[in-house]
């Protein structure tokens, strides 16, 4: 059964903290991606990758970074945490051009 | 970029009626086309895709037409059930990148 998985369900985090949000699949996927998903506005693409150590800029990369260490996992990190960044955040892993498998989620709050 | 449209935002039907969401895509180059179905407390899982070298394409109650020319395609569902309750999304994407763009969502509610 294919899996990603991602740290918390819920974070409560106060402005200006450092956050990090991790995410590990199973399947061996080349692609991560992480999106936040606001009501209206459907899923918007933070940052993806397509190899270890590699990352590209998505549509909304303000006031956030990636690292991908290893194949299987890749995190978000909010450098400084912002009212304006409560929101929910998935990850998904895709080969190219396929189905993207997603994690549960993570709803945040900064306080 | 790639810019989704999608419609209606909301949808309520009665059981056993029809449900049709319809979305427009604006880059040319885009040439596959998923939707994504959400249920509550769980991330998006792909229901159906169609890519552009396809007009329609059906799994059982579920069909997604595509109009290149007129760069829009739609997901029916027909003989709807309260488990089609839900949030579904469109996307698309080109041939050059593996990144999807997404619809701003619609949440289906099926009546009994």
């Amino acid at each position: 059964d294919v899996k990603v998985t991602q740290s918390s369900r819920y974070l409560v985090k106060r402005t200006g903290e450092k956050v990090f949000l991790e995410c590990v699949q199973d399947m061996d996927h080349e692609n991560m991606f992480w999106y936040r998903q606001d009501p209206g506005l459907g899923l918007r693409l933070i940052y993806f990758s397509y190899d270890v150590k590699m990352k590209e800029k998505g549509d909304i990369p303000e006031g956030y970074s990636v690292s991908r260490e290893k194949k299987e996992r890749f995190s978000l990190i909010l450098e400084s945490a912002s009212t304006n960044q409560t929101s929910m955040y998935l990850c998904a892993s895709s080969f190219s051009q396929t189905e993207q498998f997603f994690g549960p989620g993570t709803r945040l709050t900064v306080l | 970029g790639e810019n989704v449209e999608q419609h209606p935002s909301t949808l309520s039907v009665q059981e056993g009626d029809s449900a049709v969401i319809k979305c427009t895509y604006s880059d040319s180059a885009s040439n596959y086309f998923p939707w994504y179905k959400q249920e509550l407390g769980k991330g998006p899982q792909l229901i159906i895709d169609i890519r552009s070298n396809v007009g329609e394409k059906k799994d059982q109650r579920i069909a997604v037409t595509l109009n290149k020319t007129a760069k829009h395609f739609s997901l029916h569902i027909t003989e709807t059930q309260p488990e089609d309750s839900a949030v579904y999304f469109c996307a698309a994407s080109t041939a050059a990148g593996n990144k999807l763009t997404f619809g701003g969502g619609t949440r289906v509610l099926v009546k009994p």
